[in-house]
């Protein structure tokens, strides 16, 4: 199995520029999450979803978009990039039940000039 | 407001020493405290987990001590090896969605 896949894995985008980080499970996991990780600040959670079609935010949601239209594919969507979007983002996966244990993707840094 | 307070920022032990990392919480809600540990260019990967009604769990040379009524909980790694060199993160969940709050890590070196 993959578990969870991300694109890109790394991009530099210019102030203003959007662009979608992409994610993928093939573990059949319900709930899935996109957290950013900036140095000696640990990963805050942006968005998260129970399931298909259902979306809610998260600690830092401002700036970013998300759907989840398939229970496999959680893309994560920057509008108007600031530098301030500089980070690195990790997105992940669990099922429903088990309790905290998250399965995360490699991670995709991205870069706001 | 950071509901999860991780000590220390960075730690360096020697091999076959004992590496202590702790955490604190605000939250009494939460029911659920897992480690994390993150290699470079790598996604954290659960370590070891608690619940809050057991007061220490171990796994190797892995053990979580956990204080309720202190709120607070640390994570051992008994004789540390260069290979456990990593970022380790304490978490708390709570909820049905169970979405975790990260601690700030800490950088763990182990030297040779």
């Amino acid at each position: 199995n993959a578990g969870v896949t991300q694109t890109p894995k790394f991009r530099i985008l210019k102030i203003g520029q959007s662009m979608t980080l992409q994610c993928a499970q093939d573990m059949n996991h319900n709930y899935m999450y996109w957290y950013r990780q900036d140095p000696g600040m640990g990963l805050k959670l942006i968005y998260y979803s129970v399931g298909a079609g259902i979306t809610d935010k998260g600690e830092v949601p401002n700036g970013y978009n998300v759907s989840r239209s398939t229970t496999e594919d959680f893309p994560l969507r920057l509008e108007l990039a600031a530098p301030s979007q500089t980070s690195v983002y990790f997105c992940a996966s669990n099922l429903q039940g088990m309790a905290g244990e998250l399965f995360f993707g490699e991670g995709s840094r991205l870069t706001v000039l | 407001q950071q509901q999860v307070k991780q000590s220390p920022q960075s730690l360096i032990v020697q091999k076959g020493g004992i590496s202590i990392i702790n955490c604190a919480y605000e939250n009494t809600a939460f029911d659920y405290f897992p480690w994390y540990q993150q290699f470079p260019g790598k996604g954290p990967a659960l370590l070891i987990a608690i619940r809050p009604d057991v007061s220490e769990k171990k796994e190797g040379r892995f053990t979580i001590s956990f204080n309720k009524s202190a709120k607070q909980f640390s994570l051992h790694i008994m004789d540390s090896q260069p290979g456990d060199s990593a970022t380790y993160f304490c978490a708390a969940s709570k909820g049905s969605a169970r979405q975790l709050t990260f601690g700030s890590g800490t950088q763990l070196t182990v030297l040779p």
